[in-house]
Formats: structure tokens, C-alpha cells, sequence
């Protein structure tokens, strides 16, 4: 089975400072991959997703991440946090080898944004 | 509206008392899938569905079932739910294979006594 890590389960950041959500998965093969946002009590949300081409991929609310092969890394980036990030935040991974439909997320990161 | 519908969103039960938690995409999807989100495991895949009868088990299948005989429905069972299934179940969908975006629906939360 795959992993997917999120280094810091908890992360804060003052408003206005940059945000930067840790990923790493363990496929050998180039997999998709996948941020999503969770608000409390809701469902989660696609922010952006990497399938192929372009390495650096923007997503929507300002967030974008740097696919990078040789670290097995997906980190995401904000330049400027706003009060309204503050949420919790789920890296995901799919592989190319996998049949159909199966995903691997990581255990979360929650942001906190400090005014 | 497209979008994914989950019911009951709150449930409480008791051990062994068998309950279905119902899900439903109005986007003609052919990929659905069901998650459970436990603090500090994220979310793992239960069961996941390329079509009509098509299904196939994720990461934590024990203790659940699914069908899928309409495109539309993908409903999980639980035929003799256990209080280590006390959980936060997402099911969510996604259109066809290149299409990977999914959509979730709002969630279910069981409590089992």
C-alpha cells in the first residue's frame, strides 16, 4: 500500500506570513496527486491536483504546490495567509499502477491563522 | 446543483443493529467511493466503485459492504455495526477514468453504542 506523510499535524502562521503544508508519499511510480481543504462540519474540497505536465500547479484561494519526483514531495504554498484558510488540510495520492479508483490520504494538517 | 447527497448525516446506534447509510450523485459518475476519517488517520478508503456492478475493496473493508446497482446510488451497510465504527463517513464521486477530481459529500457522522 501506499503512504502519504504530512509532516506537522498542527501548523500555525500569522495573517499575512507564508503558509507551507508538508507532503510526501512513498510510489516508485509518478502518481496524481491531490491537496484538499476541509472546513469544520463540511465535506472536503478540491484545492489542486497534479496529473501530469507542468510541475508547479496552482489551485484556487491563492494555494499552489511543486510536484517534485527526485524528493517524492507535494508541498503546498500560500504567499500570504488569510483569517479564512485556517482549516485542515489533507494530501492525497493516486496511483497510476492501482485499477480503477483507490486513493491514499495523508493523516491531515490542521492551520491555525494567528491576527 | 451537482453535487453528492449523503443520508442519514447523524446516526446513532447500538451494537449489531444493522443500518445503511445511503449515497447519491446527480453527475452520471462512474467512479464512487467510501471514506471514514478517524482524528489523526485522515481518511481511508473503504470500498471504492469503477460502475455498475463493479466494486472492489480500499484500505479498511472489514465490517462493510457496499452495492451498486444503479449508477447513481452507492450505498454502505453495515450488517453488524461494532462501536470501533464510530467514524465520520465521506462518500464521494468522480466521472471517469482522467477525471480526477472527486466530489464528497457533506459526511455521516455514526456513533455506536
Amino acid at each position: 500500500a501506499q503512504s502519504v506523510t504530512q509532516l506537522g499535524s498542527h501548523v500555525s502562521v500569522s495573517e499575512g506570513a507564508l503558509v507551507l503544508l508538508r507532503c510526501n508519499y512513498s510510489s516508485s511510480v509518478p502518481p496524481y496527486l491531490f491537496w484538499y481543504v476541509q472546513y469544520p462540519n463540511q465535506g472536503l474540497q478540491l484545492l489542486l491536483k497534479y496529473t501530469t505536465g507542468a510541475t508547479l500547479v496552482k489551485g484556487i484561494n491563492g494555494f499552489e504546490a511543486e510536484f517534485k519526483k527526485s524528493e517524492t514531495s507535494f508541498h503546498l504554498t500560500k504567499p500570504s495567509a488569510h483569517m479564512s484558510d485556517a482549516a485542515e488540510y489533507f494530501c492525497a495520492v493516486r496511483t497510476l499502477s492501482n485499477t480503477g479508483n483507490q486513493f491514499y490520504f495523508g493523516t491531515g494538517t490542521s492551520l491555525t491563522v494567528i491576527p | 446543483e451537482a453535487q453528492v447527497t449523503q443520508n442519514p448525516r447523524y446516526l446513532i446506534t447500538v451494537t449489531g443493529k444493522k443500518l445503511t447509510v445511503t449515497c447519491s450523485q446527480n453527475m452520471n459518475h462512474e467512479y464512487m467511493s467510501w471514506y471514514r476519517q478517524d482524528p489523526g488517520l485522515g481518511l481511508r478508503q473503504i470500498y471504492y466503485s469503477m460502475n455498475v456492478e463493479v466494486t472492489d475493496k480500499g484500505d479498511v473493508p472489514e465490517g462493510y459492504k457496499v452495492s451498486r446497482k444503479e449508477k447513481r446510488n452507492f450505498p454502505l451497510i453495515l450488517e453488524s455495526p461494532s462501536p470501533n465504527q464510530t467514524s465520520l463517513y465521506f462518500c464521494a464521486s468522480r466521472g471517469w477514468e482522467g477525471q480526477e477530481t472527486q466530489y464528497f459529500g457533506p459526511g455521516t457522522r455514526l456513533l455506536v453504542l
